[in-house]
């Protein structure tokens, strides 16, 4: 079954708007990760957060994490039209890197 | 650095044949690699973890007759897709762990006429 579960599934905004993705699992983590796939290509790891962080910022990137709520964001603040990707979080358990993908959001940014 | 390549980015093939895919981490050393498979708007879904010298550990509900996993080398595992059917067809991802973050590969786009 799915370990992370990303909303909303898709995501329209303005260019220089502000972009928020949530993404929840079910299981205690080890820490839990930040992808973006542009279209019909390769991941791009952008963040990775641990279980014993809160928050965490990279550039225009901001993630954080409860885990008493088992939850995360990504804000990506000043969107361009090139942050148009899907992004997934995913999730490691154990020590085997071994990740588990949520769904996605599809993120469009219109210039 | 830690980048992942992938061969052949995508191919086509007639139902029953069988479909080779390489994955090489171009500058380093990966001693685990992992597969994964991708269909149309939808996520990652992780096939097996290749370890180099040893056998693929599949995830359940994964042939592993049908996808054979090869690693043989630091540098080098292989799918290989036998007997390809039209539901086979699929984004195939690989990755490799360097030292504890996984880099992805291009993918490869396999469709089975």
């Amino acid at each position: 079954s799915q370990q992370g579960e990303e909303d909303p599934q898709a995501l329209s905004i303005q260019e220089g708007e502000n972009a928020t993705m949530n993404c929840s699992y079910k299981t205690s983590i080890n820490n839990l990760q930040w992808y973006r796939q542009n279209s019909g290509r390769g991941l791009v790891h952008l963040i990775l957060i641990r279980s014993n962080e809160r928050e965490k910022h990279s550039g225009r990137l901001r993630v954080t994490l409860d885990t008493s709520k088992k939850s995360s964001s990504l804000l990506i603040t000043a969107s361009r039209a090139a942050d148009t990707a899907s992004y997934f979080c995913a999730t490691v358990r154990g020590s085997n890197y071994k990740l588990t993908f949520g769904k996605g959001t599809l993120l469009t940014v219109n210039p | 650095g830690a980048v992942v390549s992938q061969h052949p980015s995508w191919v086509i093939c007639k139902s029953g044949t069988s479909v080779k895919i390489e994955c090489r981490s171009l500058d380093f050393q990966a001693t685990t690699m992992f597969w994964y498979r991708q269909f149309p708007k939808q996520s990652l879904m992780l096939m097996a973890t290749s370890n180099e010298g040893s056998k693929a550990t599949y995830e359940q509900g994964v042939e592993k007759d049908k996808f054979l996993i090869n690693h043989a080398s630091l540098t080098l595992s292989t799918l290989t897709v036998t007997s390809a059917h039209p539901e086979d067809s699929s984004f195939y991802i690989c990755s490799a762990t360097f030292p504890n973050t996984q880099y992805f590969g291009p993918g490869t786009r396999l469709t089975v006429l």
